[in-house]
C-alpha cells in the first residue's frame, strides 16, 4: 500500500500527558500537511512541510504543539499538556510539487483525552 | 469565520437518481476547489477537482461545477449509488503559501436502494 499511513489509529491519554502522532506520507510527495478534525466540523489546517521544513503553522497550533518532518520523510506532531479540548481526529496529508496537486489523507489519528 | 460553507448537512436521494451537492466560499483569493468523500473512521479521500480557470471538470459519475461570480460549486453524482452513501466535503485553496486547504462542515449523502 503506496498511501498516506498515520501511527497510531486512536490514541486515549489523561489530561497533563504528552502525546505523539507518526504520520508517513506518500513517498515521492514534498509537501505534508496536518490538520485536526472535531465533531461536524470539517479539518482545519495546522502546520506545513515543504521537504524538512516547516513553513506554515496555524493559530490554532497552541505552543504545546509541535511538529517535525526529519529528513523530509515522515513527519511527528507532538501533543505536551493535554487538554480536553485537543480531543479531535489528527489528519495528515501529503501533496506533490504541482500548483493544483491534490492532497492525499491518511486515515488520521484519534485522540481521546480523559 | 468559515470562508468554506455547505449549508444543507444531507441529503437523501433515490438510487439511480442525481445527487446535487452544494458550496458556497467567501475568498475570491481562492482559485482551487476540491471535493473530498469520507467513510466513518477513514480519512477524506479526493474525487475530484476544478481549477479557477475553469467552470466544469468531469470524471465518471462526478461531476464539479464552479460559478466564479457567484462563488458558488456544485458536485454532481448521477448515477447515484449506495456506495456513494458517505460525507462530502468541499474545499478550497488559495494561489500562494502553503496551498492549504479550507473545508466546509460537509454534506452526509444517504443513497437509497
Amino acid at each position: 500500500d503506496t498511501g498516506v499511513s498515520q501511527d497510531p489509529r486512536h490514541k486515549i491519554t489523561k489530561r497533563g500527558q504528552n502525546v505523539t502522532f507518526r504520520c508517513d506520507p506518500i513517498s515521492e510527495h514534498n509537501r505534508l500537511y496536518w490538520y485536526r478534525q472535531t465533531l461536524g466540523q470539517g479539518p482545519e489546517f495546522l502546520t506545513y512541510f515543504q521537504n524538512e521544513a516547516q513553513l506554515e503553522k496555524s493559530r490554532l497550533l497552541s505552543d504545546r504543539f509541535s511538529a517535525e518532518r526529519p529528513k523530509g520523510s515522515f513527519s511527528t506532531l507532538e501533543i505536551q499538556r493535554t487538554e480536553q479540548g485537543d480531543s479531535a481526529m489528527y489528519l495528515c496529508a501529503s501533496g506533490g510539487d504541482g500548483r493544483y496537486n491534490e492532497q492525499f489523507f491518511g486515515p488520521g489519528t484519534r485522540l481521546t483525552v480523559l | 469565520d468559515q470562508q468554506v460553507k455547505q449549508n444543507s448537512p444531507s441529503l437523501s436521494v433515490q438510487e439511480g437518481r442525481i445527487s446535487i451537492l452544494n458550496c458556497d466560499y467567501t475568498n475570491s483569493m481562492f482559485d482551487y476547489f476540491l471535493w473530498y468523500k469520507k467513510y466513518p473512521a477513514e480519512g477524506p479521500t479526493f474525487l475530484i477537482s476544478i481549477s479557477s480557470i475553469k467552470d466544469k471538470n468531469e470524471d465518471g459519475r462526478f461531476t464539479v461545477f464552479l460559478n466564479k461570480s457567484a462563488k458558488h460549486l456544485s458536485l454532481h453524482i448521477v448515477p447515484s449509488q449506495p456506495g456513494d452513501s458517505a460525507v462530502y466535503f468541499c474545499a478550497a485553496s488559495g494561489k500562494t503559501g502553503a496551498n492549504n486547504l479550507f473545508f466546509g462542515t460537509g454534506t452526509r449523502l444517504t443513497v437509497i436502494p
